[in-house]
């Protein structure tokens, strides 16, 4: 079974300093990942994804993402943090080419401090 | 382009009766999903499908049912509302699996 941790419920930044939100995952095969983003009151909003290739991902709002095999982690980090970043942040897998569930990590609660 | 529709936004059922969430996607996605969300267990996959026709049941399947007659719409019911089936539920939808999920606006269900 595939799953997801986010080990941190909240993180805490001060406004343009780097954050970084953490993700291990679990999957047999290649996984597929992802971020998404939730506002409150608001739907899921996709980021970014790693499918292949280069461990370095970019995605929306200026925030980045890098794979790492050996560690099975995709952290998402954000070199500048804006107030406007805070919000409900979720990473996601699956395992690769025809698996269709894709399974959630319970989210990290990023509050920037102005 | 409305993406994921879905309707309706809120919801109070009492403890026994039935009701049908609609989510409906003009994107021509293949893949449509319902998600419910609870507070500290993130989103947990209720039942999804790959195509008109093909639905699988995901992690929390008991209560529910789905069906996929058309490309656009996959409507979740609930058979006989519990109280543990409060909850926020989102659709979402996506062209495969290499592509991100686009989420509808959710519909909240308070069951009394």
């Amino acid at each position: 079974a595939q799953s997801v941790a986010q080990p941190e419920d909240q993180v805490n930044v001060a406004e343009g300093n780097p954050l970084t939100v953490k993700c291990t995952y679990s999957v047999s095969g290649n996984p597929y990942l992802f971020w998404y983003v939730q506002y409150p009151n608001r739907g899921l909003q996709f980021l970014l994804k790693y499918i292949t290739g280069d461990n370095l991902v970019k995605g929306s709002y200026g925030f980045e993402a890098e794979f790492n095999k050996s560690q099975t982690s995709f952290h998402l980090k954000k070199p500048s943090a804006l107030v406007s970043d805070s919000a409900l942040y979720f990473c996601a897998v699956n395992s690769g080419a025809g698996s269709y569930q894709l399974t959630f990590g319970k989210g990290t609660k990023l509050s920037v401090i102005p | 382009n409305a993406g994921v529709t879905q309707t309706p936004k809120f919801q109070v059922l009492k403890t026994g009766q039935s009701m049908t969430l609609q989510c409906a996607q003009d994107m021509n996605h293949e893949y449509m999903s319902w998600y419910r969300q609870d507070p500290g267990m993130g989103l947990r996959l209720i039942h999804y499908s790959v195509g008109a026709g093909i639905t699988d049941q995901g992690e929390v399947p008991n209560g529910y049912n789905v069906s996929r007659s058309t490309t656009e719409d996959f409507p979740l019911r609930l058979l006989s509302a519990a109280p543990s089936q409060t909850s926020v539920y989102f659709c979402a939808s996506r062209l495969s699996e290499n592509y991100g999920y686009t989420f509808g606006s959710g519909t909240r269900l308070t069951v009394v």
